[in-house]
């Protein structure tokens, strides 16, 4: 049963903490995203990797980090110099980066909230 | 600069077409339409894409106007199981793989 999983569901945590959101996936995708919800919003680009052992920022990644390493993951760190990092975490991955049809798929979501 | 118009919610009874608008005037010759949608809570799911012929699958039609600055996603019978956002996309075929979600349209089942 192949797809996307992301944990926790929900994730609770102290003013400046680190957090880091796991997402991993099986269906041997290359490219994988992340992307940040808040209410009523649209979704917003932070990180994006092409393949193993690279990622670029996307357009709001200041005060994240992520890694690679491995295909099947692509876990992020939500550091303490986001300013405010309670919403709901979104994690895709798609088939390739190029080309005129690369459906996203996406996790079921991490909502933090930064008490 | 969002490239993308779609009303902010729409109400359709159940068991008719829910016809969704979306309007794109900027839009360029390499970039496709592409429509997810967002039940509550949850990940987006992709519904249909197309370039400029009409499209079809089983959840959806997407129909391309001539001039390709806008179109309309048909759900054919809608259930109370489609209320969601529903998010109209523009993307090149090449190179950038970002997709750039607007608001979308909240689209609300009536039974």
């Amino acid at each position: 049963d192949g797809g996307i999983t992301q944990s926790p569901k929900y994730l609770f945590r102290k003013e400046g903490q680190n957090v880091t959101l796991s997402c991993e996936q099986n269906l041997n995708h290359d490219a994988m995203y992340w992307y940040r919800q808040d209410p009523g919003q649209g979704l917003r680009l932070i990180y994006y990797s092409q393949i193993v052992n690279d990622f670029q920022k996307g357009d709001i990644a200041e005060g994240y980090s992520v890694s690679r390493e491995k295909k099947e993951s692509f876990p992020l760190t939500v550091t303490s110099a986001q300013k405010n990092p309670t919403a709901f975490y979104l994690c895709a991955s798609s088939i390739g980066w190029t080309g005129s049809y690369n459906e996203q798929f996406f996790g079921p979501g991490t909502r933090l909230t930064v008490l | 600069d969002a490239k993308t118009t779609q009303p902010p919610s729409m109400d359709c009874a159940e068991g008719r077409a829910a016809n969704l608008p979306c309007n794109h005037s900027t839009i360029s010759g390499n970039e496709y339409v592409y429509w997810y949608r967002q039940i509550h809570s949850q990940g987006p799911q992709y519904i249909i894409h197309g370039l400029k012929n009409n499209e079809t699958n089983e959840m959806a039609s997407l129909i391309i106007t001539e001039d390709r600055k806008s179109s309309t996603l048909i759900l054919p019978h809608a259930t109370l199981r489609d209320t969601a956002v529903y998010y109209c996309i523009v993307r090149a075929s090449f190179g950038n793989e970002k997709l750039t979600f607007g608001t979308g349209t909240r689209l609300t089942i009536i039974p």
